[in-house]
């Protein structure tokens, strides 16, 4: 199993680009998660699927879209990207409201 | 609101040296809480977790934590550190009800002297 994988690992564009993170996790979770990851801030969720068809807003979801696409995955769409986007992105999984599985991270820098 | 706090941002010990993160959090009900951790370049990986039940929680690689509900704490001790252990760790909290929301803490960096 690979658990929770995540595409690209590394991204850099230049503000005002669009680009979409893909996440895809194989352990039939009903809930996946986007965090982002800024230093001396921890992680800060920007969206969350409670189940497949279902999506909520977190605590920074500004500038930020998703999509469940189907019970494995899970994509986080920047429309228009903005140097303030520049962060770590960790997609993760859970069988309802416990323990976050991670995947990898993205390195995502906004120029 | 619930919160989470770390309030080392670093902590240096000796390799063999026993070991203790401090974590405290801010919460209105039971809470679900955790700790993670993460090596440079890595993602998370789960230590422990506390639901119910006992207090004293052990996870992998030889760590535990206990949960004190009057002090609002839930601190991650070792006895004996491992060089392998450096890396960032998080204390995490989240609710027992329906919302799906985890707060973390800002993190401790362990650095380990040989």
């Amino acid at each position: 199993n690979a658990g929770v994988t995540q595409t690209p690992k590394f991204q850099v564009l230049k503000t005002g680009q669009s680009m979409t993170l893909q996440c895809a996790q194989d352990m039939n979770h009903n809930s996946m998660y986007w965090y982002r990851q800024d230093p001396g801030m921890g992680l800060r969720l920007i969206y969350y699927s409670a189940s497949e068809g279902t999506t909520d807003k977190g605590e920074v979801p500004n500038g930020y879209n998703v999509s469940r696409l189907n019970k494995r995955e899970f994509s986080l769409r920047l429309e228009s990207a903005a140097p303030s986007q520049t962060s770590v992105y960790f997609c993760a999984s859970s069988e309802a409201n416990r323990d976050r599985n991670f995947g990898p991270g993205t390195r995502l820098t906004v120029t | 609101a619930q919160s989470v706090t770390q309030p080392d941002i670093h902590i240096t010990v000796s390799e063999g040296a026993s070991l203790e993160l401090r974590c405290n959090y801010s919460y209105g009900a039971t809470p679900y809480l955790f700790w993670y951790v993460q090596s440079p370049g890595q993602g998370l990986q789960l230590l422990l977790k506390y639901f119910s039940g006992d207090t004293l929680v052990q996870g992998i690689k030889g760590f535990e934590a206990e949960f004190k509900r009057s002090q609002s704490s839930f601190n991650l001790r070792k006895p004996s550190v491992h060089w392998s252990d450096a890396a960032e760790y998080f204390c995490a909290v989240g609710r027992m009800d329906s919302s799906y929301k985890l707060i973390f803490g800002s993190g401790t960096r362990l650095l380990v002297r040989p």
